[in-house]
């Protein structure tokens, strides 16, 4: 079967490093995604992962180890506006996207 | 580029009328649409993928009768929800993708929130 796991809920302090966990079990992989969403707005696009490695993007990166069906988003010098779901999907066989339920990162002062 | 727009942002509607929500992608063609509904603090839920031309394909346990989508050109979705229900107030996002673009990346609308009374 196809499973995407994440934790539910993740608690930072702010200026500090978080790093979220995406572990999948998928029919075929052509890739995986993390998105944002804040609260009652769409998801918007973080990065994207298909070659194993690390992927840096300003504060945010995202590293991909296909062989242990494992990724993680990292995110530096965490701000107020970082709070959000942090959703991880990955690109099937069939170029379907399937999504993890998503990890509501809370950032405290 | 790649901006995906929603109308209405949100709608209000007594229960038993058809609202219907249009999805656009205003500079790229996007050959597939995908429909989501979001309950609160619940993750997404793909409701069909809509390609252009063709039928849309929905997903288990959503009734293709009630969630009429239709895909007529290569930038507009519209999802029509007909005889609404308290039931079906949720947050509706679409979202595009440019077959134009290696990475298959979805890009999605701002959503549009509708509430049933």
């Amino acid at each position: 079967g196809q499973n995407i796991d994440q934790p539910t809920e993740m608690t930072a302090t702010e200026g500090a490093i978080v790093q979220i966990n995406c572990t999948y079990q998928t029919s075929g992989f052509n890739g995986l995604f993390w998105y944002q969403q804040h609260a009652g707005e769409a998801p918007t696009f973080l990065s994207y992962n298909v070659l194993d490695g690390l992927e840096e993007k300003g504060r945010f990166s995202s590293f991909l180890s296909r062989s242990k069906g494992y990724s993680y988003l990292l995110l530096k010098e965490l701000q107020m506006k970082d709070s959000a779901s942090y959703l991880c999907a990955i690109t099937d066989s069939n170029y379907q996207l399937i999504w993890g339920a998503g990890t509501k990162l809370i950032i405290k002062p | 580029g790649a901006v995906v727009s929603q109308h209405p942002s949100w709608v209000i509607c007594k229960s038993g009328t058809s609202v219907k929500i249009e999805c656009r992608s205003l500079d790229f063609q996007a050959t597939t649409m995908f429909w989501y509904r979001q309950f609160p603090k619940q993750s997404l839920m793909l409701m069909a993928t809509s390609n252009e031309g063709s039928k849309a394909t929905y997903e288990q346990g959503v009734e293709k009768d009630k969630f009429l989508i239709n895909h007529a050109s290569l930038t507009l979705s519209t999802l029509t929800v007909t005889s609404a229900h308290p039931e079906d107030s949720s947050f509706y996002i679409c979202s595009a993708r440019d077959f134009k673009r290696e990475m298959n990346e979805q890009f999605f609308g701002p959503g549009t929130r509708l509430t049933v009374l």
